[in-house]
């Protein structure tokens, strides 16, 4: 079975623009949650959709949205870019919401210039 | 709100020999779920062990082990036989119950880099 797969793999973007990372979950998977990776911040935890509906929310700013579709694909978008939002975003899947285990893909690596 | 620390940043071990990494955390759950992840320098997040609260019995998967003590709300991993292949960052991760609605988030300690040394 396919693992989670996650595009693109790197990206480049300038301050002010807005960016898409897409997100495939494991097949069978419902739930998506998404992460930021930074050297200062660590991991923390942005959000979790499952069934097209967000269910939990991390503490980042209103830039920062997703969206889950029928399939369980999920997309989160960051507009208005600042330098601080480069990171490695990852994604991980979960059997249904609120499972236990989350599977990680292999991450979006953004830097904004 | 729930914490993770790791107290070592990084680790070193003899290949073949055996390693132990520290994780403690903060709740005022009594169920709730750990876990051992891996990053390499690829920076795929690898799942390592799990281990649920509510058993007393210490999780193991091939070489590696923890040490759970829920009172101590401590959570080590153990490594044995080190390979030059387990070189990478280790995160211990917390997440609430599945019956705390909506808070299911992984929380994550941040990380022991563990070098193997040939």
């Amino acid at each position: 079975k396919a693992g989670v797969t996650q595009t693109p793999r790197y990206l480049i973007k300038t301050r002010g623009q807005q960016v898409t990372l897409s997100c495939s979950p494991i097949s069978g998977h419902r739930s998506v949650s998404w992460y930021q990776q930074t050297p200062g911040q660590g991991l923390q935890f942005l959000f979790e959709y499952f069934s097209e509906t967000q269910r939990n929310k991390g503490n980042f700013p209103g830039r920062f949205s997703g969206r889950q579709f029928s399939n369980s694909r999920s997309e989160m978008n960051v507009s208005t870019l600042e330098l601080g939002d480069s990171a490695l975003y990852l994604c991980a899947s979960s059997l249904e919401a609120g499972s236990e285990t989350q599977y990680f893909g292999p991450g979006t690596r953004l830097l904004v210039l | 709100a729930q914490t993770v620390t790791q107290s070592q940043p990084e680790m070193s071990v003899q290949e073949a020999e055996t390693v132990t990494l520290s994780c403690t955390y903060d709740t005022s759950e009594s169920d709730y779920y750990l876990f051992w992840y891996k990053q390499p320098p690829s920076r795929q997040m690898i799942l390592v062990i799990r281990q649920e609260a509510y058993k007393q019995q210490n999780a193991t998967e091939n070489r590696f082990s923890v040490n759970f003590q829920k009172a101590a709300k401590s959570f080590s991993l153990k490594i044995s036989d080190s390979q030059l292949g387990d070189a990478a960052m280790y995160f211990c991760a917390y997440r609430s119950p599945l019956s705390n609605f909506g808070n299911e988030k992984l929380t994550f300690g941040t990380g022991t880099r563990l070098t193997i040394i040939p």
